[in-house]
């Protein structure tokens, strides 16, 4: 199975300041033949289910904000949110989509 | 307005079987693969099954493979997830997912609760 372990489990951000998670897989998620990592961010807050944020490694889904940018590619990806809000607070997945067997990253939580 | 809402969840004893139901509205149903994903309390999110917009072709987590059955029905717009053989570890909150044309997971129910447990 590929793995997906993400960077750091948790941190504590500043309103205002930059919060930056890291999610290497084990094996590439980068699609030769159209070119795609394979590779969605997800926001999960308690009691709610998880958003998705970001599909294709860097293409934000209609609504999200753009201080969330994903970037990255083949085992390396990154998920900043560049000015931190109080609604961020959550923890964020990333999921790889390139295998049948989808499997997530553990999880980061991201406090003020 | 898509719409996904899982049901079926509760307390069962060790061994038993639960069936749990996402009916869905707002889109066609029959158009799109669906997934079932779980979070144990504290953890994060695990994958558990798939099936095709057809219903011809399903997967399964090895750890529930045997045990778990996905199936839908188009006409009724409703995935299902047949769980038999619970044990303590299939503990967990379980999500549908509705997955989108760009393969990730563009809607969510907001899941049901399964405890198992004497």
């Amino acid at each position: 199975d590929i793995v997906m372990t993400q960077s750091p489990d948790s941190l504590a951000v500043s309103l205002g300041e930059r919060a930056t998670i890291q999610c290497k897989s084990s094996q590439s998620v980068l699609y030769s033949s159209d070119n795609k990592n394979y590779l969605a961010w997800y926001q999960h807050k308690p009691g709610q289910p998880p958003k998705l944020l970001i599909s294709w490694a860097s293409t934000r889904e209609s609504g999200v904000p753009d201080r969330f940018t994903g970037s990255g590619s083949g085992t390396d990806f990154t998920l900043t949110i560049s000015s931190l809000q109080a609604e961020d607070v959550a923890i964020y997945y990333c999921q790889q989509y390139y295998f049948t067997l989808r499997t997530f990253g553990q999880g980061t939580k991201v406090e003020i | 307005e898509v719409h996904l809402v899982e049901s079926g969840g509760g307390l069962v004893q060790p061994g038993g079987s639960l069936r749990l139901t996402c009916t869905t509205s707002g889109f066609t149903f029959g158009n799109y693969w669906m997934h079932w994903v779980r979070q144990v309390p504290g953890t994060g999110l695990v994958w558990v099954s798939r099936i095709k917009n057809d219903g011809n072709t399903t997967s399964y987590a090895e750890s529930v493979k045997g045990r778990f059955i996905v199936s839908r029905d188009n006409a009724k717009n409703t995935l299902y997830l047949e769980m038999n053989s619970l044990r303590a570890d299939d503990t967990a909150v379980y999500y549908c997912a509705r997955v989108g044309i760009d393969y990730s997971y563009d809607y969510w129910g907001p899941g049901t609760q399964v405890t198992v447990s004497s």
